[in-house]
């Protein structure tokens, strides 16, 4: 198994720009998330996925968008990149989101906004 | 929002027992407490979870205070690549009624020679 993985591992952007994440898994994992990360703060929830079609917001969704169309692949989408954005990604998955269950994260994409 | 407290940064020499201590003191009856961990510019890695007896696995031992407001992640014999951010977590119920995990600034454990 590949695990989770994420591309690209480098992005720059101009302000404005587009641009999709990619995270795939080939656990057959339901629950899939994404994270950001700045420097000195942990992680933060942006949006996740309980299962294919089905997606919600976590704690900082603002300027991003997900799809679920389904279960191995869960990208993220910036529709038009600011550089508040700048920052590190994660995207990670699990069999169900409840109970005794881990998650298992990405490698990380590395995003700087112009 | 985070429902954990750690100290924010630690030392422990090579060799030795490292005690990350992290309290939840609003935990409710049925929420786990897992510990991750992220060495540096990696993704975040499980290390161990319970829900009121204390665990062990290969890589660390968790100890689960009885009222459950506490607990401590030992790794008996730290070494230098034990160095890293350690989270504790509480799994946080949604509204729509799933859970997710809130991730504090954890602990930065630096294990020196």
């Amino acid at each position: 198994n590949a695990g989770v993985t994420q591309t690209p591992k480098f992005q720059v952007l101009k302000t404005g720009q587009s641009m999709t994440l990619q995270c795939a898994q080939d656990m057959n994992h339901e629950y899939m998330s994404w994270y950001r990360q700045d420097p000195g703060m942990g992680l933060r929830l942006i949006h996740y996925s309980v299962g294919a079609g089905i997606t919600d917001q976590g704690e900082v969704p603002n300027g991003y968008n997900v799809s679920r169309s389904t279960t191995e692949d869960f990208p993220l989408r910036l529709l038009s990149a600011a550089p508040s954005q700048t920052s590190v990604y994660f995207c990670a998955s699990s069999y169900v989101p409840r109970g005794q269950d881990t998650q298992y994260f990405g490698p990380g994409t590395r995003l700087t906004v112009l | 929002d985070a429902k954990t407290t750690q100290p924010p940064s630690m030392d422990c020499a090579e060799g030795r027992a490292a005690n990350l201590p992290c309290n939840h003191s609003t935990i409710s009856g049925n929420e786990y407490v897992y510990w991750y961990r992220q060495i540096h510019s990696q993704g975040p890695q499980y290390i161990i979870h319970g829900l009121k007896n204390n665990e062990t696995n290969e890589m660390a031992s968790l100890i689960i205070t009885e009222d459950r407001k506490s607990s401590t992640l030992i790794l008996p014999h730290a070494t230098l690549r034990d160095t890293a951010v350690y989270y504790c977590i509480v799994r946080v119920a949604t509204q729509g009624g799933s859970e997710k995990l809130v991730f504090g600034k954890g602990t930065k454990l630096t294990v020196n020679p």
